[in-house]
């Protein structure tokens, strides 16, 4: 596609509930990140994905977290039994491996009430 | 480990007038890139400027230029002619010899029409 997508834009929530989120990147590109951005917050790195390998899973903050990738394209991040913490802006960015410039997708905005 | 640190939480300008952003980073390695980032509302990052750390000569696009000081490791940005579309988040961050990308916490812009 010509940008990142991600879907939902803006996901409300009750606690304990699972919640998917996904990600398009740009076509071709290879090297996929995942980053959550809390309100007035930095970013916050949780993944970062090779083709369909996550050599780095280092900022994935617990085990109710989960990301996977297939076909080097799409990415979902799942967060399972969601507590009021999770609530976020849940950033995806994508780029040609070895490239330095991040694209950047809108995020989703998580609320778990 | 590298950081990289925005000092300030929030700048304001007139609209037309110039405005300077800072950012320091600290490092060991030699080869390296600097990025800013704006973030407005609609949340989208996007690309301002990039600074490879091997080029003495700043970067410059359009109304936007950093003063990139290797040597102490700081990396400004100002805008000038400041419009009421610079509102918006902006961040610093840093990329070295790895896929990773270090960010600042942020400085809120607002202009003053």
């Amino acid at each position: 596609g010509a940008g990142v997508s991600q879907s939902p834009s803006n996901k409300v929530t009750e606690k304990g509930k699972d919640v998917e989120l996904r990600c398009d990147p740009i076509s071709g590109h290879t090297a996929l990140y995942w980053y959550r951005q809390s309100l007035g917050q930095g970013l916050e790195f949780l993944i970062y994905f090779q083709g369909n390998s996550a050599p780095d899973k280092s900022g994935l903050p617990s085990d109710r977290f989960s990301a996977e990738r297939t076909g080097g394209s799409v990415s979902t991040l799942t967060i399972q039994r969601t507590q009021q913490e999770d609530s976020a802006v849940y950033l995806c960015a994508s780029t040609f491996y070895g490239a330095n410039v991040l694209t950047f997708g809108a995020g989703s905005r998580l609320t778990v009430l | 480990a590298q950081t990289v640190t925005q000092s300030q939480p929030e700048m304001s300008v007139q609209e037309a007038e110039t405005v300077t952003l800072s950012c320091t980073y600290d490092t060991s390695e030699s080869d390296y890139y600097l990025f800013w980032y704006k973030q407005p509302p609609s949340r989208q990052m996007i690309l301002v400027i990039r600074q490879e750390a091997y080029k003495q000569q700043n970067a410059t696009e359009n109304r936007f230029s950093v003063n990139f000081q290797k040597a102490a490791k700081s990396f400004s940005l100002k805008i000038s002619d400041s419009q009421l579309g610079d509102a918006a988040m902006y961040f610093c961050a840093y990329r070295g010899s790895n896929y990773q990308l270090i960010w600042g916490a942020g400085t809120k812009l607002i202009i003053k029409p």
